[in-house]
Formats: structure tokens, sequence, C-alpha cells
């Protein structure tokens, strides 16, 4: 079966970085893109960008694009999302999901930003 | 950046129809903006009920259907069931995706 499963929780200090990882099974690993969105506690989610393991083609929302690198590693069917230059508001529920359907989404990554 | 927007709150009984709204603030939403429903219960991640406007996951119960309507994108839900109190949140893109600010839906 199709599973999506991240890294565990991190906690940070501002100014760091953190890289969360996304190991996918059950499937082809290069037949798909992978997206990630993050939800803030109480907020909206926000949708991030994906990244492409086959061509390893990559998009941004703006609002990240400066911070972010999708990365992946077709080895280890695992793709990464790496936040440069944290800040308290990057504190959230990071997601990675499958497909241009948003169909699997991994169990969620918390990264607390905190002095 | 584009704004989108959702009710931000509803009721349905139990057995009852609503249909739940996403706009933009763009303009009409069309098919290509690629119209995405999501349900959220607490400490949960999203599920992915609807995506390109109608199409339904396997797992998404029948009684959820996607549409445009009246310029917006729709979830309707008929028969509502206590198990559908949630939140529930759609996606548009404009090249990049951008949440609407979720319904929290009521069965009562």
């Amino acid at each position: 079966q199709v599973q999506l499963v991240q890294s565990g929780a991190e906690v940070k200090k501002p100014g760091a970085s953190v890289k969360v990882s996304c190991k996918a099974s059950g499937y082809t690993f290069t037949s798909y893109a992978i997206y990630w969105v993050r939800q803030a506690p109480g907020q909206r989610p926000e949708w991030m960008g994906w990244i492409r393991p086959d061509n390893l083609n990559t998009r941004y929302s703006q609002s990240f694009q400066d911070r972010v690198i999708f990365t992946s590693d077709t080895s280890a069917t695992t793709v990464y999302m790496e936040v440069g230059s944290l800040r308290s508001e990057d504190t959230a529920v990071y997601y990675c999901i499958l497909g241009q359907w948003l169909g699997y989404w991994g169990q969620g990554t918390l990264v607390t930003v905190s002095s | 950046q584009a704004v989108v927007t959702q009710e931000p709150s509803l009721t349905v009984s139990p057995g009852g129809t609503v249909t739940l709204t996403c706009g933009s603030n763009t303009g009409a939403v069309t098919s290509g903006h690629y119209p995405y429903w999501f349900q959220q219960k607490p400490g949960q991640a999203p599920k992915t009920l609807i995506y390109d406007t109608t199409n339904k996951h396997s797992w998404t119960p029948a009684r959820f259907s996607g549409s445009l309507l009246g310029g917006k994108a729709a979830l309707t839900l008929s028969g509502a069931q206590p198990e559908d109190e949630a939140e529930y949140y759609c996606l548009l893109y404009y090249g990049a995706g951008v949440f609407g600010g979720g319904t929290k839906l009521t069965v009562l």
C-alpha cells in the first residue's frame, strides 16, 4: 500500500535550518510529484510547492522560494524539504503529499521554532 | 496574492444537505483553478475528498460531491452524518496553490 512516512518532530532556534524527510513506498517513486504543505497551529494549511523525483524539477510558492529547498534521493525513495533562516512563524506541522491529486498524506512533522 | 474565501461556519442537521463554497477575489472560479476540497478533524492531517473540481478519491463517501456553482467551487454534502463534523478547506491553483480559510461544519 502507498505510504509516506515523515521524520520526527524537531525543535530549532531562530535562524537555524531544519530538514524534514518523507520516505515513500508502495508505488513507483519517480512516477509522481511530491507536494509540501504546512499548517501552523489553528491556521489554514499553506501550500509550499512540489518536486518531481524523475527530473528534480521544483516549484516553490513565492512565500517560500528564498528559504526552502526540495531535494530527492531516488535510491532511498525519499524526498527532503529544508527550511532555512527559521523564525517563530515557521512553527507548524509540515506535510508531504503524493501526486497532483494530493491523495496520500504523510503523518506530518511538527517543527517548533523557539529560543 | 490571490485570496480564497469560504464561509467561516455552517450548520447542518443530520440527514440534511449543505453546500460549502470557495470563492476567489480574482473573479469566477473555473475548472482551470483545479479546485480541491479537504476534510480535517481535530488532531488529524487533512484528508483530500475532491480534486479537479469533481473527482473523488476511493475513500470519499458518496454523499460528498464537488461542482462549480455561481462562480465558485462548491462542496455539497447530501445526507450529513455526525462523523462529517469537521473543518473543510478548499484549495485553488493560480500557478501555485492557495488555501481558503476553512469552513467549520457542525452537524446538529
